[in-house]
């Protein structure tokens, strides 16, 4: 089974400008998340799609960070503009559907994108 | 209250040690629970996972939850060089669908 996908592994970009983050989940995983976690920190969930519709995107800072997954697959993270901030590391994790009160099987993390903003 | 909390350690145990790293939530409402493993520059990898109170085990990795004290944990035995990572504990609510990490403990196994 081919694992989650992430591009770019590495990038670096001046504050003020954009940058894009690609992700395409574990065939056959509705759920798909982005973290963001920062050095000496635990990932933090910046906003969980349920096939192409946002369940949570209550800790995304929407003034600079958006994200779609318009077809259900795969998803992009961009943020515009960047601050330094927001040097990290951009994870992104799927899971077979997850339902409301129900356990769950555990994520499967893609191998991330490290952010420097300089 | 931070809602899932570790010991941000360093924890160091010689090697062929039981190395003991624990965590506790504050959702009632969480159902899963789980422990995954960071190397460093690498992301974070599923080691185990707990859904009922009590002990599980696998290999030489056990589990422990306690829903009445909110509080999970993972003994490592025999621990080995190669041990020594970030654990992040992650607990899932069934009422909200997230998955919450703690800020990991990270483990220095010593030969």
């Amino acid at each position: 089974e081919a694992g989650v996908a992430q591009s770019p592994r590495y990038k670096i970009i001046e504050k003020r400008q954009s940058v894009a983050f690609w992700c395409n989940p574990i065939s056959g995983h509705a759920t798909l998340y982005w973290y963001q976690q920062i050095l000496g920190q635990g990932p933090k969930l910046l906003i969980q799609f349920q096939n192409n519709g946002v369940v949570d995107d209550s800790q995304l800072p929407k003034d600079r960070f958006s994200a779609e997954r318009l077809k259900g697959v795969d998803s992009t993270l961009k943020i515009q503009p960047a601050k330094l901030e927001d040097s990290a590391v951009y994870l992104c994790a799927s899971s077979l559907k997850i339902r409301q009160g129900a356990a769950n099987y555990g994520y499967t993390f893609g191998s991330g994108t490290r952010l420097t903003v300089v | 209250q931070k809602e899932v909390e570790q010991n941000s350690g360093p924890l160091s145990v010689p090697e062929g040690a039981i190395a003991s790293l624990n965590c506790t939530y504050s959702d009632r409402g969480s159902q899963s629970f789980f422990w995954y493993r960071q190397y460093s520059g690498k992301s974070p990898e599923l080691i185990m996972s707990i859904y009922s109170n009590g002990d599980k085990e696998d290999g030489r990795f056990t589990a422990q939850l306690n829903k009445a004290s909110q509080y999970v944990s993972l003994l490592i035995r025999d621990s080995q060089p190669s041990d020594s990572a970030t654990y992040l504990c992650a607990v899932h609510s069934g009422n909200t669908g997230k998955l919450i990490f703690g800020q990991g403990t990270t483990l220095q196994v010593k030969p």
